[in-house]
């Protein structure tokens, strides 16, 4: 089974507008770390978010805020007031265990003018 | 602010030989972790280590072999390469335990 499943392979938006993009989890470990990372086309992997799962309130950094549904498994990524620049792949990603990572197969955001 | 250095950052191969690539993480950070993202794949986590020591292993092949040095700069070996393992190698390292992981920039490795 996949550990890390995001659903929606391309996103568009509106520059200004919020957009959210989706992930589910699975794992039977109590404890773990859910993360965001942005990939734009020049490659590298810039960390955006993390939600512990034992954490009560949502993340936010700034124009980003994760949508934690421990019940429902979904970590969901929300950007607010979206900017051209933050056109890239976006990669959801667990840690499971000590050091064990996945990442999901990520959603390309497109942000329109 | 210092980040984590990957070298070199491009290295084309031919099939069967051999590649080093290195990673230097951030100073104090004691852990690495090695993956591997093909074109338009998702990175995939290879192997990673703390205090030294090999941490966790995910889907390494066994033609691969890593291991983190005594000032915490680690290697990433790979021997009879074939044309599959052409992909972007990323290193990244953190505080064990720590909510975020910095990537490096990452290695391409081309095998021909």
């Amino acid at each position: 089974a996949q550990k890390i499943t995001q659903t929606q392979p391309g996103m568009f938006v509106q520059e200004k507008e919020a957009v959210t993009l989706d992930c589910t989890y699975d794992t039977s470990d109590p404890s773990y770390g859910l993360f965001w990372y942005k990939q734009p086309s020049s490659g590298e992997m810039i960390f955006l978010i993390y939600q512990g799962s034992y954490d009560q309130q949502n993340a936010t950094e700034g124009r980003y805020s994760l949508n934690f549904q421990k019940a429902r498994k979904s970590a969901n990524l929300v950007i607010s007031a979206s900017q051209l620049g933050d056109s890239a792949m976006y990669f959801c990603a667990m840690r499971e265990g000590a050091n064990q990572f996945y990442f999901g197969t990520g959603t390309s955001l497109t942000v329109i003018p | 602010a210092a980040g984590v250095i990957q070298s070199p950052r491009h290295l084309i191969k031919e099939k069967r030989e051999t590649a080093t690539l290195k990673c230097y993480p951030i100073p104090r950070h004691d852990t690495v972790y090695w993956y591997q993202q093909g074109p338009g794949q998702d990175p995939q986590f290879l192997i990673s280590f703390y205090e030294k020591m090999q941490s966790d292993k995910g889907s390494i092949p066994d033609r691969f072999s890593a291991q983190q040095f005594s000032d915490y700069h680690s290697e990433l070996n790979m021997s009879s390469l074939e044309l599959g393992d052409s992909a972007l190698y990323f290193c990244a390292s953190s505080l064990e335990l720590a909510h975020e992981q910095f990537f490096g920039p990452g290695t391409r490795l081309t095998v021909l």
